[in-house]
């Protein structure tokens, strides 16, 4: 989920087991969010995005969930491997389909045990 | 990450200086963002420019940074007289078109700052 203070929250999952990170955004006007993965030393990667007027997304083994009403987003990985283990954030857009000025949060740890 | 590519990946910089980073984008893409990574923090937008125009620079601080996106060329993030607070990764995302679509934005790897 999204962090508080200076740590970021940490996952930690068996490999093979399902992954469930959270997130909670702030702008009740939001249309558009997205998740990415962030490797150590590099830029975040895309992973799924939804739209508002969608309340489940699936890709290749991950499925994005979006409840509007209580403000929260989701991603679900699916049979967690170690090369899931990076830190995921999520992303608003609250400026209308002319704007990619993205809000992020601190993002999730997932850790994958071997 | 493949085809936004930045340079340096990694800048060292004496307090006082100038800072350069470099930002060529995807290929066909007309339209640059720049984003600011601080120790512990999430990204946060800085600006946002098309080929000879800034569009939105409503996340810059309003002294010491500037950035351009000429046409030729790759969009430069400039930051004068540096100090230790500037020490963060930068990071860039391009998109082909003004509006959304259907087409996510997608980084680079970054330039890591750091001023000593």
């Amino acid at each position: 989920g999204e962090s508080v203070g200076l740590h970021l929250p940490t996952l930690s999952v068996q490999e093979g087991d399902n992954s469930i990170i959270n997130c909670a955004y702030s702008n009740s006007a939001s249309d558009y969010f997205i998740w990415y993965k962030q490797e150590s030393g590099k830029g975040p990667q895309f992973i799924i995005d939804i739209r508002s007027n969608m309340d489940k997304r699936q890709g290749q083994r991950v499925t994005v969930l979006l409840n509007k009403t209580v403000k929260h987003l989701s991603l679900q990985i699916a049979a967690t491997q170690p090369g899931d283990s990076a830190v995921y954030l999520c992303a608003e857009n609250s400026g209308g389909a002319g704007s990619y000025q993205l809000t992020f949060g601190k993002g999730t740890k997932l850790s994958v045990i071997p | 990450n493949a085809g936004v590519m930045q340079n340096p990946r990694h800048l060292v910089r004496r307090r006082g200086q100038e800072a350069r980073l470099r930002c060529s984008p995807m290929k066909g893409h007309s339209h640059v963002y720049w984003y600011r990574q601080l120790p512990e923090e999430g990204l946060k937008f800085m600006v946002y420019l098309q080929k000879e125009n800034i569009i939105d620079e409503s996340g810059m601080p309003k002294e010491r940074f500037s950035a351009e996106f000429p046409k030729e060329g790759p969009s430069i993030l400039r930051i004068q007289q540096v100090v230790r607070g500037d020490s963060a990764a930068y990071f860039c995302a391009s998109s082909p078109r003004r509006d959304r679509g259907d087409s996510p934005l997608h980084f680079g790897n970054g330039t890591r700052l750091t001023v000593t």
